[in-house]
């Protein structure tokens, strides 16, 4: 089965300042999909990025970046200039072509931002 | 074009109780997901629903639990008989299209079980 595993529970950042987040993955499969959602206090579960695996080229959405090596099975991701409103968990999660129903999450990472 | 829409948003039954959680996905959304919370860990995938029908349930319990999404109206978890090991967060998610990668998530019901 795959696993999605985050060895960072917590990570804190100072305002303006940036932060990586790390998650690695088990699979067999060459083809799928990797994310990060975001956990605000509020519950909501708010996709951040999202990299198909037969792209190369690292995902971008404005402060949010990912680094995606796929050998290594390893796909963090990096905010810059962090915002007080980027607090939050933040938790990595696969998809598969052959276990498309299901997303894999990891336990998150707890992000807090430093004023 | 409101999102996933999930209520009760808070959930207090006791021990032996049923519990109902809805979910209404967006606008043209025929896909329907459940996933759950536990304390200090990842959503884990429960059932996924098309429109009158379950498409892959290998994640909910064989026993007590049971989920549907009728023609007309929410998609409904139901827990009979409630015990405080069900007591998380039950998340539900949806998507236009089966492969579509993206999932759409409410804010979750907190079920409590006393």
């Amino acid at each position: 089965a795959q696993t999605v595993t985050q060895s960072q529970p917590e990570m804190s950042v100072q305002e303006a300042e940036t932060v990586t987040l790390s998650c690695t993955y088990d699979t067999s499969e060459s083809d799928y999909y990797l994310f990060w959602y975001k956990q605000p206090p509020s519950r909501q579960m708010i996709l951040v990025i999202r990299q198909e695996a037969y792209k190369q080229q690292n995902a971008t959405e404005n402060r949010f970046s990912v680094n995606f090596q796929k050998a290594a099975k390893s796909f963090s991701l990096k905010i810059s200039d962090s915002q007080l409103g980027d607090a939050a968990m933040y938790f990595c999660a696969y998809r598969g072509p052959v276990t498309g129903n299901q997303f894999y999450f990891g336990t998150g990472t707890s992000l807090t931002v430093i004023p | 074009n409101a999102g996933v829409m999930q209520n009760p948003r808070h959930l207090v039954r006791r021990r032996g109780q049923e519990a109902r959680l809805r979910c209404s996905p967006m606008k043209g959304h025929s896909h329907v997901y459940w996933y759950r919370q536990l304390p200090e860990e990842g959503l884990k995938f429960m059932v996924y629903l098309q429109k009158e029908n379950i498409i892959d349930e290998s994640g909910m319990p064989k026993e007590r639990f049971s989920a549907e999404f009728p023609k007309e109206g929410p998609s409904i978890l139901r827990i009979q008989q409630v015990v405080r090991g069900d007591s998380a967060a039950y998340f539900c998610a949806s998507s236009p299209f089966r492969s579509d990668e993206k999932l759409f998530f409410g804010s979750g019901t907190q079920l409590s079980v006393l």
